[in-house]
């Protein structure tokens, strides 16, 4: 079964800074797809950025950007020049490649952007 | 497109009653899926959903719980009786196939047992 781990229950930024969430996550698989949610206050759940696997590029979406290190199983997740609207819940999350399409969640991290 | 609807918003009901929990996909999705998000548990599938038909309810607490997809505009979450530990966010998502991988999620439902 995999697993996913968020160490970091909280963090805090000061606005126009640089933040690392981190991530880790167990697999045997090879094939599989890594994703970043963001949660506001609003409770929608909204897809931040997604890296697959096979890709050895790390994806940038706009400010958001992760350093993705398959071998050590790490997944982190950098938001430059914070604003106030990145304060939510982030979750890191995992999806099997091919068969069910499950995503396996981490338990979260809540990020408050300070101005 | 609107999104995922769900409804309703929040829901307050009695320990034993049966709640029916709402949604309705993005029109040409064909994935839909069922989550649960408490505090201690955080956000857990229940159920998933592959054209109309169930292909993985593994994470349906007990039999308690029940969904249905009758058509591919509309499913129902249904928990009868209900239970204080029941007590949740409930989200439905729903993605275009299974080669796309990005679950649009709707706003959840907050589910309150007393």
């Amino acid at each position: 079964a995999q697993t996913v781990t968020q160490s970091q229950p909280e963090m805090s930024v000061q606005e126009a800074e640089t933040v690392t969430l981190s991530c880790t996550y167990d697999t045997s698989e090879n094939n599989y797809y890594l994703f970043w949610y963001k949660q506001p206050p609003s409770r929608q759940m909204i897809l931040v950025i997604r890296q697959e696997a096979y890709k050895q590029q790390n994806a940038t979406e706009n400010r958001f950007s992760v350093n993705f290190q398959k071998a050590a199983k790490s997944f982190s997740l950098k938001i430059s020049d914070s604003q106030l609207g990145d304060t939510a819940m982030y979750f890191c999350a995992f999806m099997k490649q091919g068969g069910s399409e499950k995503l396996v969640f981490g338990k979260g991290m809540k990020l408050t952007v300070n101005p | 497109d609107a999104g995922v609807i769900q409804s309703p918003r929040h829901e307050v009901t009695e320990m034993g009653q049966e709640v029916t929990l709402r949604c309705k996909p993005i029109s040409g999705h064909n994935s839909l899926f069922w989550y649960r998000q408490t505090m201690m548990r955080g956000l857990e599938l229940l159920i998933y959903f592959n054209n109309n038909v169930p292909i993985d309810d593994s994470g349906m607490p007990e039999d308690r719980f029940s969904a249905k997809m009758p058509n591919a505009s509309f499913s129902t979450l249904k928990i009868q009786p209900s239970e204080p530990r029941d007590s949740a966010v409930y989200f439905c998502a729903s993605s275009l196939n299974r080669l796309n991988t990005e679950a649009f999620f709707g706003q959840g439902t907050r589910l309150t047992v007393v």
